[in-house]
């Protein structure tokens, strides 16, 4: 099993619409969580850090379950600029330090 | 303002040739980190520093060594490189604050590599 795993994509989704993505993680002893953003042939940048209280950002909310170890990322009100491939990151510095990545969701937004 | 700086951006090599990856930070943080980038996998790091002068090994650290002589600067060297490397390398940087566990890391553009 991965350790840290992504829905398989990709979405295919019209302008407006709301997508959800979930990603899930095996150390329980992971200390944070991101979601980064990677356009095709770019470099990742973040998209915004997960905490326990959740948290959003205009159009962008995210979740974190530590109990049952998932964390989300809902977007709502597509738009075509939003289509990109989005990874999800889990942090741990529990007998050194981990930084795993997800393969990453790819999401097409159509117009 | 540059970021995180990667050099060069493109390279092609034979098998068993040896190059340096430069990344070089303007931010003036303490972490810095070396990643690579496959089809259909997250990145994976290869080494990463948690100052000038230290280095550690990350998940994928055979085959490619690391130096942080400056703050500024973090080489990935490939000693013999296999086809097995060609890959999409990126690094990163983040500060200090809060410990490398919770920062934020910022990217560079990453370098294609091919190994023929």
């Amino acid at each position: 099993r991965k350790e840290v795993e992504q829905d398989p994509g990709p979405f295919n989704v019209p302008e407006g619409a709301t997508v959800a993505f979930n990603c899930t993680y095996s150390n329980s002893a992971s200390q944070s969580f991101f979601w980064y953003r990677q356009d095709c042939r770019k470099e990742p940048k973040l998209l915004m850090s997960v905490y326990s209280s959740g948290n959003e950002d205009g159009r962008f909310t995210a979740q974190l379950n530590r109990a049952s170890q998932y964390i989300s990322l809902l977007i709502r009100d597509s738009k075509l600029s939003d289509s990109a491939t989005y990874l999800c990151v889990v942090n741990s510095n529990t007998g050194g330090f981990k930084t795993i990545f997800g393969a990453g969701t790819r999401l097409f937004v159509k117009a | 303002n540059a970021g995180v700086t990667q050099t060069p951006k493109f390279r092609v090599l034979k098998t068993g040739q040896s190059m340096t990856l430069l990344c070089a930070q303007d931010m003036n943080h303490e972490y810095m980190y070396w990643y690579r980038q496959d089809p259909g996998m997250g990145l994976r790091l290869i080494h990463y520093s948690v100052g000038e002068g230290t280095t550690a090994k990350g998940e994928v650290p055979d085959g490619y060594n690391v130096s942080r002589l400056k703050k500024q600067n973090f080489l990935l060297g490939l000693e013999s490189a296999a086809p097995s490397q060609t890959s999409v390398y990126f690094c990163a940087s983040s500060s200090l604050g809060g410990g490398i566990a919770k920062n934020i890391q910022y990217f560079g553009a990453g370098t294609r590599l091919s190994v023929l």
